[in-house]
């Protein structure tokens, strides 16, 4: 299985501040087709997952340009500036690149 | 607008079944797949595997195979999941999610699944 290693674990953050989260994978993601399947979400407290960025870079609808994703291969970063309230919860990054699935042990944005 | 609407919280035994619901609304159901993603109390997120909505035809991660069960009711635009012979290590949230692409762009509010002599 693709190991997906973020980090750090835990990431305090003032707000209007800006932060990076690091996703790396034990393996190359890039896929057959060209894509390469690496997705970041955030989880809420007590909330269902929502997706923010799709194939390394591409931001879901509504989501707003303060989230940025970039990266290749095997080596992935999320950046958020000014950094509000709404964004504290738990990242998690996704391959889907690889059978099975799997995810990033999560990044916990909590407030300083 | 989309949206995913599972079934409520179930408490069962060791060795009881159980059989959650994922309704679908706001678009074709056979369109997309859907997949089931597990989260213990806690902790993070653990990809179960996928159904296809079209064909009916279900794909396990290793971990999930032999006792859970991917199910459709397609005329109901619903999505099962059965696990059998709980244990223990099965109390979790189970999500189901709409496969865009790749990625899960819609996500149920989550069933939480306790298991609990």
């Amino acid at each position: 299985d693709v190991l997906m290693t973020q980090t750090p674990v835990s990431l305090p953050v003032s707000l209007g501040g800006q932060v990076s989260i690091s996703c790396r994978s034990s393996q190359s993601l890039v896929h057959s087709d060209g894509n390469t399947y690496l997705h970041w979400y955030l989880q809420k407290p007590g909330q269902s997952p929502q997706l923010l960025i799709y194939r390394v870079s591409n931001r879901f609808s509504g989501v707003p340009d303060r989230f940025s994703g970039s990266g290749s291969g095997t080596d992935f970063t999320l950046k958020i500036s000014r950094v509000e309230p709404e964004d504290l919860g738990v990242y998690y990054c996704l391959q889907s690149t690889h059978f099975p699935w799997t995810f990033g042990g999560g990044t916990k944005l909590e407030l300083k | 607008q989309i949206q995913l609407v599972q079934s409520g919280p179930e408490l069962k035994k060791p060795g009881e079944s159980v059989k959650i619901s994922c309704k679908a609304s706001g678009y074709t159901f056979t369109d997309y797949a859907m997949h089931w993603v597990k989260q213990a109390p806690g902790k993070g997120l653990k990809w179960m595997g996928w159904i296809n909505t079209y064909t009916g035809k279900p794909t396990y991660a290793d971990d999930f195979k032999g006792r859970f069960v991917f199910s459709l009711e397609a005329s109901a635009s619903t999505a099962n999941l059965q696990i059998s012979n709980l244990k223990n290590e099965d109390t979790a949230t189970y999500f189901c999610a709409r496969d865009y692409g790749g990625d899960f762009d819609y996500w149920g509010q989550g069933v939480m699944v306790t298991v609990s002599s």
